[in-house]
């Protein structure tokens, strides 16, 4: 499986767009990018999944570039609640072992 | 929508004692996780489980840890005699095998277990 590097934490305030870049630059050609989010003491909530290019849901945008070495998770506008680790995952789907990085620990400031 | 339970949300126990944590996984899923959570750190993955088997597991998933899936809806964890450092939140997940072959495992609210 691919190793991950995130930031260790980001801070923001309310309103702005927040981009959290991954880098994983062995990925391999069958291997997915998957963000998950964690707020204290629940379980990882899955936020969104691409392989290439752009992938955009009611929550977030995935960005990848062409040679796929890092992804960028963009979260428009945020607000207080979407304080949370955010873990970026690389490993193909269907796969039956899931590594979760250290993840990002966003602040988001009134 | 539906989701994993989990239960208990707590589990205190004595050192050496036997545990079991219980997930019930949503209905239609075929592939189950255990992951654990101590406190301030990273999620880690233990186990995996489809087909009634075991399919992975990790270096943390030794002797003392087991699963069972005794009925069509329970996933259980066992833990054969706890240490102190099996204390953490323990998270079940499952997941079915999507129309695009995605990997999106839901995640239940996990079980905090204390060993004293």
């Amino acid at each position: 499986l691919a190793k991950t590097t995130q930031p260790i934490s980001m801070d923001s305030y309310e309103g702005q767009e927040v981009n959290i870049t991954c880098s994983h630059n062995n990925i391999a050609t069958n291997d997915y990018i998957t963000w998950y989010q964690q707020f204290p003491s629940q379980g990882p909530r899955f936020i969104i999944q691409g392989y290439k290019t752009k992938v955009t849901n009611e929550v977030a945008s995935l960005f990848i570039p062409a040679d796929r070495k890092s992804s960028t998770l963009s979260l428009p506008r945020v607000s207080l609640s979407d304080t949370a680790v955010y873990y970026c995952l690389v490993g193909p789907t269907g796969g039956f072992k899931t590594i979760f990085g250290a993840g990002t620990r966003l602040f988001v400031k009134a | 929508e539906p989701e994993v339970t989990q239960t208990p949300s707590h589990q205190v126990t004595q050192m050496g004692q036997e545990v079991i944590l219980r997930c019930v996984p949503i209905s239609n899923h075929l592939y189950f996780y255990w992951y654990r959570q101590i406190l301030g750190q990273k999620v880690e993955f233990l186990v995996s489980f489809y087909n009634n088997e075991i399919s992975e597991k990790s270096e943390i998933f030794d002797d003392q840890f087991s699963v069972e899936r005794p009925d069509g809806s329970n996933f259980t964890l066992k833990i054969r005699s706890t240490k102190l450092e099996d204390s953490a939140m323990y998270f079940c997940a499952s997941r079915n095998r999507g129309l695009n072959w995605t990997d999106t495992q839901y995640f239940g609210p996990g079980t905090r277990l204390t060993v004293l």
